[in-house]
């Protein structure tokens, strides 16, 4: 199946520093990226959808200016935590987009933030 | 977010069992369903996909769906240790949106 990575897999930061995941797919080209995150023992939520060229689409109560995300690629989308705070700790998922349907999951990113 | 209802009471099993999983919804605009598994701290793996009420096979698994009765199940026949993971429920929506459940926790034990 097609390959999602993420980085980091995992990053601790100081609250009010922002930090910058990648989403990358490797041997597909993805017009369209989601980013999830899923708090412990939680499902996963969907946070915005990352259409290559264009701005993203946020859902309800998902804040665009504290998580800034960027598709400048078909195989490259970005989410930026801005100003992160303790409470935006949590396993960050992204997955991208092959053909009409289906979606491929990346390895997630655990942020931690003290 | 649209709801699904997926009843995250973890499950033991011996080996060889047959795990048996569902998921309810109540919108009728799913229009896709998918199983996937997940590992702990790992990303979402997809094992299942299908569009129509029915049955659709792969190896030891089954996915059914019953589009009537807002309905959805997966088994996993002869279940091995490795199958010991978290599966979620996963239903597409409006542009290519996917709404989980909260997880089944399955254990598969030797």
């Amino acid at each position: 199946g097609a390959v999602v990575s993420q980085h980091p897999s995992w990053v601790i930061c100081k609250s009010g520093t922002s930090v910058k995941i990648e989403c990358r797919s490797l041997d597909f080209q993805a017009t369209t990226m989601f980013w999830y995150r899923q708090f412990p023992k939680q499902s996963l939520m969907l946070m915005a959808t990352s259409n290559e060229g264009s701005k993203a689409t946020y859902e309800q109560g998902v804040e665009k200016d504290k998580f800034l995300i960027n598709h400048a690629s078909l195989t490259l989308s970005t989410l930026t935590v801005t100003s992160a705070h303790p409470e935006d700790s949590s396993f960050y998922i992204c997955s991208a987009r092959e053909g009409t349907d289906t979606q491929y999951f990346g390895p997630g990113t655990r942020l931690t933030v003290l | 977010q649209k709801e699904v209802e997926q009843d995250p009471g973890p499950l033991s099993v011996p080996e060889g069992a047959i795990v048996s999983l569902n998921c309810t919804y109540s919108n009728s605009a799913f229009q896709y369903f998918m199983w996937y598994r997940q590992y702990s701290r790992k990303g979402p793996e997809l094992l299942m996909y299908t569009y129509s009420s029915g049955n659709k096979e792969d190896g030891r698994f089954t996915a059914q769906v019953d589009k009537s009765s807002k309905y959805i199940s997966l088994f996993i026949r002869d279940s091995q240790p490795s199958d010991s993971a978290t599966y979620l429920c996963a239903m597409s929506y409006g542009n290519n949106r996917l709404a989980f459940g909260k997880g089944n926790q399955v254990v598969v034990i030797p």
